[in-house]
């Protein structure tokens, strides 16, 4: 069991949006930086948002980050068909002295 | 171009031992705290250990400590990670990752393309 908690599964009709959650606690999310990571089956995580909100040269602004407590979404505009793959939260852990990811949710476009 | 590749993963029998190495180019390796990243197959990502810039500070998950040793040649662009005492719940896919500003609590802007290891009899 992840400790950060992500909805399994999420999907959209091509140009929606759609938002995906990751809950956590004081000792991760709540007291330091959330980033999030999208894999496509077969090849290595990319990074898609880091610090909460920011967004790597590269990475369109159609994805967007924020943060409020101890949770924290990543939201996807204008959904393409190629957006369609697995997205992790991740942030590190006072308590654990470690990161932690969230347990992933596979993003389908209908 | 930045660039971390895996090497050495393979099949591996329960109990014994291994060592994955990563080596890094297009940055400066000395000035970055590296992380390695697993994920069995079909599951996700699972943080594994850190070692600091310079090898003076690591720290491991729970899941590996006693058993993984992360170390790193800077002179050699490498980071090293020898797992011994090996148990079926390893397998999975290791991946090294950079943090984007070499400090240990940012977020993993470089990855390898990852190196499978496999515990089983």
């Amino acid at each position: 069991q992840s400790v950060l908690t992500q909805p399994p599964s999420a999907s959209g009709a091509p140009g929606q949006r759609v938002t995906i959650s990751c809950s956590g606690s004081s000792s991760n999310i709540g007291g330091n930086f959330v980033s999030w990571y999208q894999e496509v089956p077969g090849t290595a995580p990319t990074l898609l948002i880091y610090r909460n909100n920011q967004r790597p040269s590269g990475v369109p602004d159609r994805f967007s980050g924020s943060k409020s407590g101890t949770s924290a979404s990543l939201a996807i505009s204008g959904l393409r068909s190629e957006d369609e793959a697995d997205f992790y939260c991740a942030a590190w852990d006072d308590s654990l002295s470690g990161w932690v990811f969230g347990g992933g949710t596979k993003l389908t476009v209908l | 171009q930045l660039q971390l590749v895996e090497s050495g993963g393979g099949v591996v029998q329960p109990g014994r031992s291994l060592r994955l190495s990563c080596a890094a180019s297009g940055f400066t390796f000395s000035s970055y705290a590296i992380h390695w990243v697993r994920q069995p197959p079909g599951k996700g990502l699972e943080w594994v250990t850190i070692i600091s810039y310079d090898g003076t500070y690591k720290h491991y998950a729970d899941s590996v400590k006693g058993r993984f040793t992360i170390s790193r040649d800077n002179s050699k662009n490498t980071l090293y990670l020898q797992m011994s005492s090996l148990r079926p719940e390893d397998t999975a896919m290791y991946y090294c990752a950079r943090p984007t500003s070499g400090w240990y609590k940012d977020a993993f802007d470089i990855w390898g393309q990852g190196t499978m290891v496999t515990v089983s009899s």
